[in-house]
């Protein structure tokens, strides 16, 4: 089966500028998960949409960050305007299922750079 | 809240031998645990999990990892290093059974030696 897909691979912006994400899950997940990974740093969580709706946004910086899961496929990630800080790489993840035993599985990520 | 500690952003090793990252986590509920790999220019792939099952667990490419409640730890070990191991790994937790959200720790980045 294909994998999670994420594009482009990396983005570079000027600060001020908009940049959309966009995720695609496995087929069939129903969970999809945004995260974050700014150098140097953790990787922390971003949201997570169960099919189209937001399950947990708690992990959202602020209100420039804007996600969308329409019809419960695919999944983009709009910052408007990008600030300096924003940059990072953004992964996204999908799982199927209702308990983690069945694993989280990750896309390559999109490596965001805003100078 | 639950956190993940991993000690030693780098860690050395020569090729054969032993590797040992070290994980320890805070969860105020059992936890459920994960280690990723991340290689150069490649996601998050998962080496192995524990959910509450054995706590010695085996992963891929010769990895486990050793639940110890008593400690709070979940170190991932492999007896013997082969340079395709270099890469960065990722220790995380979640504190439920259901999909949600992971914790991650900071990463270790393994550098295999000749």
């Amino acid at each position: 089966e294909a994998g999670v897909t994420q594009f482009p691979s990396h983005s570079v912006i000027e600060k001020g500028q908009t940049v959309t994400l966009r995720c695609d899950p496995i087929s069939g997940h129903d969970n999809l998960y945004w995260y974050r990974r700014v150098m140097g740093k953790e990787i922390k969580f971003l949201l997570h949409f169960v099919k189209e709706s937001k399950q947990d946004e708690s992990g959202m910086p602020n209100n420039r960050f804007l996600a969308e899961r329409t019809g419960g496929t695919y999944s983009t990630l709009k910052v408007q305007p990008a600030e300096l800080e924003d940059s990072g790489v953004y992964f996204c993840a999908s799982n199927f299922g209702l308990t983690v035993g069945y694993g989280y599985t990750f896309g390559s990520g999109t490596r965001l750079t805003v100078v | 809240a639950q956190s993940v500690t991993q000690l030693g952003s780098h860690v050395s090793v020569s090729e054969g031998a032993l590797v040992l990252l070290r994980c320890n986590y805070s969860s105020s509920v059992p936890p459920y645990l994960f280690w990723y790999v991340q290689y150069p220019n490649q996601g998050l792939q998962l080496l192995l999990k524990y959910t509450s099952a054995a706590t010695l667990v085996k992963g891929i490419n010769g990895f486990e990892a050793e639940f110890k409640k008593s400690e709070t730890s979940f170190h991932l070990t492999k007896p013997s290093a082969h340079m395709s191991d270099a890469a960065e790994y990722f220790c995380a937790v979640s504190d439920t059974g259901t999909a949600s959200k992971l914790t991650f720790g900071t990463g270790t980045r393994l550098q295999v030696t000749l």
